[in-house]
């Protein structure tokens, strides 16, 4: 499995972008990279994936490097909703530590 | 219908006791997945079945048991658990294993198991 790193932790005001990058310098050329999230008391919930190209859906951008040992998810406009721990995974199967983002009203 | 059950929400059973967390998923996905999650922690993968044949055992004692009876069911049986098993117990589904086309796993809500 790829080895993650994420930071522990991020702030962020409310109606503001925010922007939480990934390391993932061991990923393999076929692996997708997958963002998750989980809010308090749930299970994860699936956010985006992209293999090489950026991509992007309702809830979120995905922006993956080109070398692709890095990517960084997008929250366009940060809302209360949208505190929760966010994991990447290149693996598809196995989850690293997870940033916990604060939102601020 | 894009939802995985679980099965009971919460579970409290001793260390002698034998119970059974179950999972249910009707997305015609083949591969399904155990995960523990501590507090305050990532999930953990315990299982991997794909195909309803287990593919693979994170090194997971014997004292918990996965069963796969048909493409729609998973269930994990347990048995003489430690105090440090308790925990939430994940399941989850996608339409096969590995992400080479971006298999993204759908997750239940978990059953939180205290084991006294």
């Amino acid at each position: 499995d790829a080895k993650t790193t994420q930071p522990n932790s991020m702030e962020s005001n409310e109606e503001e972008p925010v922007h939480l990058p990934c390391n993932h310098s061991t990923i393999s050329g076929t692996d997708y990279i997958h963002w998750y999230r989980q809010l308090p008391s749930q299970g994860p919930e699936y956010v985006i994936h992209g293999l090489t190209s950026n991509v992007n859906n309702r809830m979120a951008s995905l922006a993956i490097a080109e070398d692709r040992k890095s990517s960084t998810l997008i929250l366009h406009r940060a809302t209360l909703r949208d505190a929760a721990v966010y994991y990447c995974t290149p693996s598809g199967e196995g989850f690293g530590a997870g940033t916990r983002l604060t939102v601020k009203p | 219908d894009t939802e995985v059950t679980q099965t009971p929400k919460h579970l409290v059973m001793g260390m002698t006791n034998k119970k059974s967390l179950k999972c249910e998923q009707h997305m015609g996905h083949r591969a399904m997945y155990w995960y523990k999650q501590k507090a305050k922690k990532p999930p953990e993968l315990m299982f991997v079945y794909s195909y309803e044949k287990l593919s693979i055992n994170e090194s997971v004692p014997s004292r918990f048991s996965p069963e796969c009876p048909n493409s729609s069911l998973l269930n994990l049986h347990l048995h003489a658990l430690q105090p440090e098993d308790s925990a939430l117990y994940l399941c989850a589904s996608s339409q096969s294993t590995g992400t080479a086309y971006g298999n993204e796993q759908f997750f239940g809500p978990g059953t939180r198991l205290t084991v006294l």
